[in-house]
This record gives C-alpha cells, sequence and structure tokens, in this order.
C-alpha cells in the first residue's frame, strides 16, 4: 500500500523567510504532484513533477523530486503572506492516474 | 475558462435521507474522480473512472454509496442511505491522459454535505 507522508504537519513562519516541506512516499513512483489549498477551498494544481531530477519553479516556490530517495520537497523563498494556504503532496502509481495525498501541510505566513 | 463544475456546493440531510452529488468534468477530459475530504482521514479517493467506465471504487463504501457517469459530461455519486459520518466535502476532479503520457488532475469546488 502506498503511503504518503509530508512534514512538518503546521508550519508558522516569519514573511521573508526560507523553508521547505517535504513529503516521503513508500513505493516507486515516477510522478508526483503539489496542490495548495486555502481554507474552504477547492485543490489547485502547482506543479507536476514527471521524473528524477525534475525541478519547477513558479514565483516563490520551487518544487524538486527525487525518485530514488522517494522524497519531493517544496521550497518557499522569502515568503509572503499570500502564500499562506495548505499544501499537499500526491503520489501517482505508474501513470495509472490515481493520486494518493499526503496529510497536507499546513502554513502560516505571519506579517 | 474550462473548469470542473459540481452541484450542490452545500447540502444539509437528514440522517437516513438519500443524497446525490453531481459533477460535470471539463470537456474533453477521459478520468474522473470522487474524493472526500475530512479532518481526521484527509483526502481520500472513493472512485475512478477512465472514459466512463470505473475502474476503481475499493475506497468506496458498497453498501450506502454508488457512483456513475451516465454520459462523458456527468458523473454522479450518490448516498443511500445518509450518515452522520458521511458528513465531509466531497471533491470531483477530473484529467486528461496525453498521448505523451503526461497527465494532470483538475479540481472542483467541491459539495460541503453535513448530515444530522
Amino acid at each position: 500500500e502506498l503511503k504518503v507522508e509530508q512534514n512538518p504537519l503546521f508550519l508558522s513562519m516569519q514573511e521573508g523567510k526560507n523553508y521547505t516541506i517535504y513529503c516521503n512516499y513508500s513505493t516507486t513512483s515516477d510522478r508526483l504532484y503539489w496542490y495548495r489549498q486555502d481554507p474552504g477551498k477547492s485543490l489547485e494544481s502547482l506543479f507536476v513533477l514527471l521524473s528524477n531530477g525534475a525541478v519547477k519553479q513558479e514565483g516563490r516556490l520551487m518544487a524538486s523530486l527525487d525518485t530514488k530517495a522517494r522524497l519531493s520537497t517544496l521550497h518557499i523563498t522569502a515568503a509572503v503572506h499570500d502564500l499562506s494556504a495548505t499544501y499537499f503532496c500526491a503520489v501517482e502509481l505508474f501513470g495509472n492516474e490515481k493520486l494518493t495525498f499526503g496529510t497536507g501541510t499546513r502554513l502560516t505566513i505571519i506579517p | 475558462d474550462a473548469r470542473v463544475t459540481q452541484t450542490p456546493r452545500h447540502k444539509v440531510t437528514e440522517m437516513g435521507q438519500e443524497v446525490t452529488m453531481r459533477c460535470q468534468p471539463i470537456l474533453g477530459h477521459n478520468t474522473v474522480f470522487w474524493y472526500r475530504q475530512t479532518m481526521m482521514q484527509g483526502l481520500e479517493l472513493l472512485a475512478y473512472f477512465r472514459n466512463r467506465a470505473p475502474l476503481d471504487d475499493s475506497g468506496m463504501p458498497k453498501d450506502r454509496f454508488s457512483a456513475e457517469m451516465p454520459d462523458a459530461t456527468l458523473a454522479t455519486l450518490k448516498i443511500q442511505p445518509s450518515e452522520p459520518r458521511d458528513s465531509a466535502v466531497y471533491f470531483c476532479a477530473s484529467g486528461l491522459t496525453w498521448t505523451s503520457g503526461d497527465y494532470e488532475q483538475f479540481f472542483g469546488p467541491g459539495t460541503r454535505l453535513t448530515v444530522l
């Protein structure tokens, strides 16, 4: 059974600081997704990582994938309040389109 | 701006009543998913369709839940009878598998269900 773990579960950080959210998964996979969810809202797709060593960046967010270590990271650079949300990673097994989600990381950016 | 739509957005019902949630996937997408989100369990996959065929409903309580795709533009999730433990946000998502193998899933706004 595929297990996806994120840490930390909760993260409170000051504006302007850098931090990283980690996503570990238990079974070999070549595809990993990051989503953002604002309170009471739906999930918004942030990144799709399709191969080992993949790195994608959008604004202050950068995601990377190490399939050998079964690890993905979401790095936040110089955090701003607008980034406050819950971030989920999700793993797809061998292109079968089913996603297994991590527990989520609730990020709060303090002015 | 193509997006997944879901109705109703909110539903309050009494235990024992039937609940039907509807989803319109993005036009042209060939996969549809139903997820349930709760504080305790997080996001759980309930059912999965590809080209309207049900591929996996192992995450769904079979005795009371049913999922169907009567046509390519409509997916339904039905609960009968509903119970208080079914209270959750139910998300529908759709995606398209490209010939290149790329894939991305897009989520609808969700149906917030409260069973009293």
